[in-house]
């Protein structure tokens, strides 16, 4: 069965610790995205990548870092940086450059603070 | 620029009644809609989606949404609903035209709670 594996399911990060959350599909999709969850504000693009080796900054990018070494996997680190990281992270992937193809989604990763 | 609001954050209602979910956008292009569902700690699922063509779209489980471009609406409605429907609902924009590269932005999201 395709789909989207995110890990772990659920996170806590200590002070000023750097933090990456997983993110591999087998849908054989380009595109991949990362979005954080806040309750009440939707989801919010960090980053996204539609080729391996590329990736651009979503609405907010400030404190995380991402890579696309291969076309399965996209990693993301939330840095010490980002002060405010307690949320719900979600990756998705979809087919590149198709506005009118859906976004496929895993099942998350919460991520607290120690 | 896109965007998209739903205008209730949460609507409780009970078992076997009729429900709306309501969700305008504004684009100044051509758009394409989906309805994402989320049960809790999970990812989104994929409801239904408007693309082009007839401007009622349903899904398998008794969904059905109508786009109105007048309107800028993409209301969501199911005629009796089940314990089971219980989840939040995202309403969601692409745009088309050829610079787009498939973003989507999401409304805040509705929680529908369905009472026995």
């Amino acid at each position: 069965d395709g789909g989207i594996t995110q890990s772990p399911k659920y996170l806590f990060r200590k002070e000023g610790q750097n933090v990456t959350l997983s993110c591999e599909q087998n849908l054989n999709h380009d595109a991949m995205y990362w979005y954080r969850q806040d309750p009440g504000q939707g989801l919010r693009l960090i980053y996204y990548s539609q080729i391996v080796n590329d990736f651009q900054k979503g609405d907010i990018a400030e404190g995380y870092s991402v890579s696309r070494e291969k076309k399965e996997s996209f990693p993301l680190t939330v840095t010490s940086a980002q002060k405010n990281p307690t949320a719900f992270y979600l990756c998705a992937s979809s087919i590149y450059g198709q506005p009118n193809q859906p976004q496929h989604f895993g099942d998350g990763t919460r991520l607290s603070i120690l | 620029a896109q965007s998209v609001t739903q205008l209730d954050s949460q609507v409780p209602v009970f078992e076997e009644a009729p429900v709306e979910l309501r969700c305008n956008y504004s684009s100044s292009v051509s758009v394409y809609l989906f309805w994402y569902v989320q049960y809790p700690n999970q990812g989104l699922q994929l409801l239904l989606k408007y693309l082009s063509g007839s401007t009622l779209v349903e899904s398998i489980n008794g969904f059905e949404a109508e786009f109105n471009k007048s309107q800028t609406s993409f209301h969501l409605r199911k005629p009796s609903v089940h314990i089971s429907d219980t989840a939040e609902y995202f309403c969601a924009v692409s745009e088309g035209g050829g610079t787009s590269y498939g973003k989507l932005t999401f409304g805040q999201g509705t929680i529908l709670t369905v009472h026995p």
